[in-house]
């Protein structure tokens, strides 16, 4: 079974909006960390933001936030005020901690398009 | 150099062919890591290196044979490839890898992009 669900192929945003693209989990690990990575075309993965099990408070860096809902098994990426630059593919990935070391399990990845 | 890097970005290969994907990393990690990404795939783990010693063989072919010669290069020996091995082939490099995300994100180069005809 997947264990990392991103439901959106695709995703159009306008310049200086927000945009939620959404990832889904699934785990029976009560300790797991939630990553975000960006893919610009040029293909390399480009490390967003982290969210461990137990943080309390929803991971936020610069432009990006986490809204972690533990319960639902929810880790969206919040991107505020989009630029154009953000255009890329975004990846969902999650660790957890029974596989004994640093196993990224990752989703198929929302392509987000910014237009001006 | 800084971070990641990976040559070459490009590779066209026969099945017959033998070549090598190089990784280096300047971040003082000590964990490595190779990645396959196929179109419409989620991304596979293929190889953990950690402390130069491998722990991880993720079910790959041995036609794909990882080297770590020390803690900041990494190779992919590629011999006698399909062409379903075409594909994005991602090297990554963490602190290490105990489990604590301070020291365990996942740091990614640019790719090599292989063609296998």
């Amino acid at each position: 079974a997947q264990k990392i669900t991103q439901t959106q192929p695709g995703m159009f945003v306008q310049e200086k909006e927000a945009v939620t693209l959404d990832c889904t989990y699934d785990t029976s690990d009560q300790s797991y960390g939630l990553f975000w990575y960006k893919q610009p075309s040029s293909g390399e993965m480009i490390f967003l933001i982290y969210q461990g099990s137990y943080d309390e408070q929803n991971a936020t860096e610069g432009r990006y936030s986490l809204n972690f809902q533990k319960a639902r098994k929810s880790a969206n990426l919040v991107i505020s005020a989009s630029q154009l630059g953000d255009s890329a593919m975004y990846f969902c990935a999650m660790r957890e901690s029974s596989t004994g070391f640093q196993k990224l399990v990752f989703g198929t990845g929302t392509r987000l398009l910014v237009s001006p | 150099e800084t971070g990641v890097t990976q040559t070459p970005r490009h590779l066209v290969m026969g099945m017959t062919n033998k070549k090598s994907l190089k990784c280096e990393q300047h971040l003082g990690h000590n964990a490595m890591y190779w990645y396959k990404q196929s179109a419409k795939k989620p991304l596979e783990l293929m190889f953990v290196y950690n402390f130069k010693e491998q722990t991880e063989n993720n079910s790959v072919p041995s036609r794909f044979s990882p080297e770590c010669p020390n803690s900041s290069h990494l190779f992919l020996h590629l011999h006698t490839l399909q062409p379903e091995d075409s594909a994005l082939y991602l090297c990554a490099s963490s602190q290490e890898t105990s489990g604590s995300p301070d020291t365990d994100t996942q740091y990614f180069g640019p790719g090599t992009r292989l063609t296998v005809l």
